[in-house]
């Protein structure tokens, strides 16, 4: 595609609840990032995949956060038991070997 | 570790006026710089690398090593560059790695 796309832009969930949030990076783009942006924030590092390498997955803040990758495709991050200090914009980013990100444009989590 | 500091959480200043946004790393190599910006309704995209040297709509930014800064300037603001910056470092490896952002800076150019 012509740039990294999330999916949905927008999600309003129940505390307690599960969720999935997917990025789609840009076509070829080895490495693929995700972010979370609390309100009035700075960006907090999440996870990494690079190529096939083990993802560095330092950033995520507990184990009810995960997320998978498929080849140099499809990322989805998954945060389940949904906690109100959940509610934050998440951002993905790709890019290819040391080169800068393409971001997109970011999911908005609201937990309820 | 590695951190960047980002001290001013906004600069106001006025249309024409010279500005400087802040920014301090803390990493014991030769990291990688950048300047991201994201502008009202748009995505985080890419305004300048250390590496590159380049001037981007007028912004300039020296990598200080003695003083472990990377400060954002342009000596004469526009109402257009009324965005969210934000500082970002990233340590050299094989494979790129992330990237580590400050807190960011919202910059308003009033008229």
């Amino acid at each position: 595609g012509a740039g990294v796309s999330q999916s949905p832009s927008n999600k309003v969930t129940e505390k307690g609840k599960d969720v999935e949030l997917r990025c789609d990076p840009i076509s070829g783009h080895t490495a693929l990032y995700w972010y979370r942006q609390r309100l009035g924030q700075g960006l907090e590092f999440l996870i990494y995949f690079q190529g096939n390498s083990a993802p560095d997955k330092s950033g995520l803040p507990s184990d009810r956060f995960s997320a998978e990758r498929t080849g140099e495709s499809v990322s989805t991050l998954t945060i389940q038991r949904t906690q109100q200090e959940d509610s934050a914009v998440y951002l993905c980013a790709s890019s290819e070997r040391s080169t800068s990100y393409t971001f997109g444009s970011g999911t908005r989590l609201t937990v309820v | 570790a590695q951190r960047v500091t980002q001290p001013e959480k906004l600069l106001s200043v006025f249309k024409g006026a010279p500005v400087e946004l802040k920014c301090n790393y803390s990493y014991s190599g030769s990291p990688e710089l950048f300047w991201y910006v994201q502008y009202s309704r748009q995505r985080l995209q890419l305004l300048l690398r250390h590496i590159s040297r380049e001037s981007i709509k007028g912004f300039t930014a020296d990598l200080n090593k003695g003083e472990t800064s990377f400060h954002l300037k342009k000596p004469f603001a526009q109402e257009e560059d009324s965005a969210m910056y934000y500082c970002a470092l990233r340590g050299p490896g094989d494979q790129g790695g992330k990237l580590i952002f400050g807190q960011g800076t919202e910059l308003s150019v009033k008229p």
